[in-house]
């Protein structure tokens, strides 16, 4: 059974700020981990897969890092926008395909 | 905008009716998997269909059944509906057993209300 937490459960960011949030799994026996950023009344949007531990991923002001030995990912933000405010979703995939998810991490960037 | 849709997009049904949701998912894609969110909470695994097949189950009561149609959409009924019940149902599509780089593209929820 995997196991995945996010920290922290929200935070509010100034705009113009940068901010990082962590996902912890106990156990490296997943086959991915995916990254998903989820707005209010839309569709959770995929962000990154990463499946090598150093994996690093960069979609714009958008980072992310694996470590499975240590067992976390890094989620980070440059540069918050009012944009960026969203659920952030870790997720393990196990080798059936099957999506393990995090409680998620609330960011809320302020004007 | 994934190609993935679901209907409704919410509803409100009373304890122990019954109640079937459906999923259209992105062209292409021959797997679908559905997610309950309660409030809170992460998305938790309900089943997987691929090929029309049950390939996967989650820690939910056989109340929860599914289908998977030839052209890959599916719904998800659920039977004797209670009010935990409640929550955003989630229907992802993806390529089963592709590369470790697979994605799941997820629709926008059922929002399920018992009452």
């Amino acid at each position: 059974i995997l196991n995945v937490e996010q920290s922290p459960q929200s935070l509010h960011v100034q705009e113009g700020d940068s901010t990082n949030f962590t996902c912890s799994f106990p156990s490296s026996n997943f086959y991915a981990l995916h990254w998903y950023r989820w707005e209010t009344a839309k569709s959770p949007e995929a962000l990154f897969v990463m499946t090598l531990n150093g994996d690093e991923k960069k979609k714009g002001r958008i980072s992310a890092t694996l470590n499975t030995k240590e067992g976390y990912s890094y989620l980070y933000i440059k540069g918050s926008q009012p944009e960026d405010s969203a659920t952030y979703l870790c997720a393990l995939r196990d080798a059936g395909n099957k999506l393990t998810f995090g409680g998620g991490t609330r960011v809320l960037v302020k004007p | 905008e994934t190609g993935v849709t679901q209907s409704p997009t919410h509803l409100i049904k009373t304890r122990g009716q019954q109640v079937t949701l459906r999923c259209s998912s992105q062209s292409g894609h021959n797997t679908v998997s559905w997610y309950q969110q309660a409030l809170g909470q992460g998305p938790q695994f309900i089943f997987q269909y691929y090929r029309e097949e049950e390939n996967g189950r989650g820690n939910f009561p056989p109340r929860f059944s599914g289908l998977q149609f030839p052209n890959y959409s599916s719904e998800l009924n659920v039977n004797a509906l209670e009010l935990d019940d409640s929550a955003l149902y989630l229907c992802a599509s993806s390529l089963s057993f592709q590369t470790m780089n697979t994605e799941a593209f997820f629709g926008q929820g059922t929002r399920l209300t018992v009452v």
